[in-house]
């Protein structure tokens, strides 16, 4: 089963416009979120997280929104750039204390100029 | 600062064949350490953690072990690799206690042949 989910497997966005990259759960023991992003043939990098007591977390261009009662989570990049092409991971942790991640399929973002 | 290395960046191996993957981490101690497997098209998933040296925990059944000999190091491994072996490895490290973010290795590409 599939606890964390991004449905949409790409999305491609013009430069200087918004990038929203969407993810879903369904465990309600999920307390922290984290995006990644990852290069080809790379290791993902950590991007921005949030933590379920809050609803947003902001760093530069990134913003990280969560809804709890949705049990969604979205990522905006703005404004985007062509160096933010890459597949971006959401993942989930869900309180065990050891950090077990679980991630969801990625969205592959391209940015055109 | 903290770095991750993993080796080799890519392996190709014969079905049967044994398989050791090496991960290290530099500039902390005692972290968490984990095994990611990223297969075609699918999303990471999580193959073992440690929380110390010595201690490991299996999360899926299947042809892999793993073994922290010293702290700082983490080793996958298997007897007889199987075609369905195949995929892209990442160690990760993180802090010990919640909510802190995994920080992922360059990753090891395993083809299965």
């Amino acid at each position: 089963d599939q606890q964390v989910k991004q449905n949409s497997p790409s999305l491609s966005v013009q430069e200087g416009r918004i990038s929203i990259l969407n993810c879903d759960y369904t465990n309600s023991m999920f307390d922290y979120f984290l995006w990644y992003k990852k290069y080809p043939a790379e290791g993902p990098t950590f991007l921005i997280s949030i933590s379920s007591i809050k609803d947003k977390n902001e760093d530069g261009r990134f913003t990280v929104f969560l809804n709890k009662s949705a049990k969604h989570l979205s990522l905006h990049i703005v404004p985007s750039q062509p160096g933010d092409s890459a597949v971006y991971f959401c993942a989930a942790d869900p309180n065990t204390g050891f950090q077990k991640l679980v991630f969801g399929t990625g969205t592959r973002l391209l940015v055109s100029p | 600062s903290q770095t991750i290395h993993q080796w080799p960046a890519t392996l190709v191996q014969p079905v049967g064949s044994p398989l050791s993957l090496e991960c290290t981490v530099e500039g902390t101690s005692n972290p968490n350490l984990y095994w990611y497997r990223q297969a075609a098209g699918r999303g990471l998933q999580l193959l073992f953690y440690s929380v110390g040296i010595g201690q490991i925990s299996s999360e899926v059944p299947q042809n892999l072990s793993a073994s922290r000999p010293q702290d700082r190091q983490f080793i996958l491994s298997s007897k007889k690799l199987l075609l369905s072996d195949s995929g892209f490895y990442l160690c990760t490290w993180s802090n010990s206690g919640p909510y802190y973010e995994q920080y992922f290795g360059p990753g090891t590409r395993l083809t299965v042949t």
